[in-house]
């Protein structure tokens, strides 16, 4: 167990629906990140957020949003879904930015859209 | 723009042979390098990574890699592989800079047969 958890662990909606995942980081951590884990794209960073401010964006669709809350949990907004977004989505916590801070990762939240 | 290219697909392998998982880098500044296993239906584990120091890291269930920069590579070995190493294994670089954002190769199932 990582201590990062995700909430729903399966979600199945219909396209052109919106979906919110929930990320709660590890005690103590304050960096989260959001990733797409893909059969044709492979796992994609997403986007970046520490102590409730963007950091970094990767490869995420403009239907596509993200934010951290004051308690430092994150939620990834996905609108107008497509067949296209069925994919993993992971969640991972660090306690800084730097890159000797371990990413700790969530079991994930399987998206399927029909 | 950093890349990370994991030659191989799938390894099969017999239980009790040694393995080596390949993976090649591109990135013309410092990167930190990272192996990250993801057994069946769960999220990705930190394997190992080399940060600086010695080149040679280890895990503690007996894996290792070696950074050779001249060859931009980062090859996952272990001597003597066991039924439970079935699993995908992700090599990732990050880049020192604002965001320690993992960039992901495309993954290598290791399938260790008895």
């Amino acid at each position: 167990d990582s201590g990062v958890t995700q909430t729903p662990k399966h979600l199945i909606t219909a396209t052109g629906q919106r979906v919110t995942l929930r990320c709660s980081p590890r005690s103590g951590d304050l960096s989260v990140y959001w990733y797409q884990q893909s059969l044709d794209q492979g796992l994609q960073f997403l986007i970046q957020y520490y102590n409730g401010e963007e950091r970094a964006k990767g490869n995420i669709l403009e239907r596509f949003s993200a934010q951290q809350f004051p308690d430092l949990h994150s939620e990834l907004n996905l609108s107008s879904l497509e067949l296209g977004d069925s994919a993993l989505y992971f969640c991972a916590s660090s306690v800084g930015t730097s890159g000797v801070s371990e990413q700790f990762f969530g079991p994930g939240t399987r998206l399927t859209v029909l | 723009a950093q890349s990370v290219t994991q030659l191989d697909s799938q390894v099969p392998v017999f239980e009790e042979a040694p393995v080596e998982l390949r993976c090649n880098y591109s990135s013309s500044v410092s990167v930190y390098l990272f192996w990250y296993v993801q057994y069946p239906n769960q999220g990705l584990q930190l394997l190992l990574k080399y940060l600086s120091g010695s080149t040679l890291v280890e895990s503690i269930n007996g894996f290792e890699a070696e950074f050779n920069k001249s060859q931009t590579s980062f090859h996952l070995r272990k001597p003597s592989v066991h039924i439970s190493d079935t699993a995908e294994y992700f090599c990732a670089v990050s880049v020192f800079g604002s965001s320690y954002k993992l960039i992901f190769g495309s993954g290598t199932r290791l399938l260790v047969r008895p």
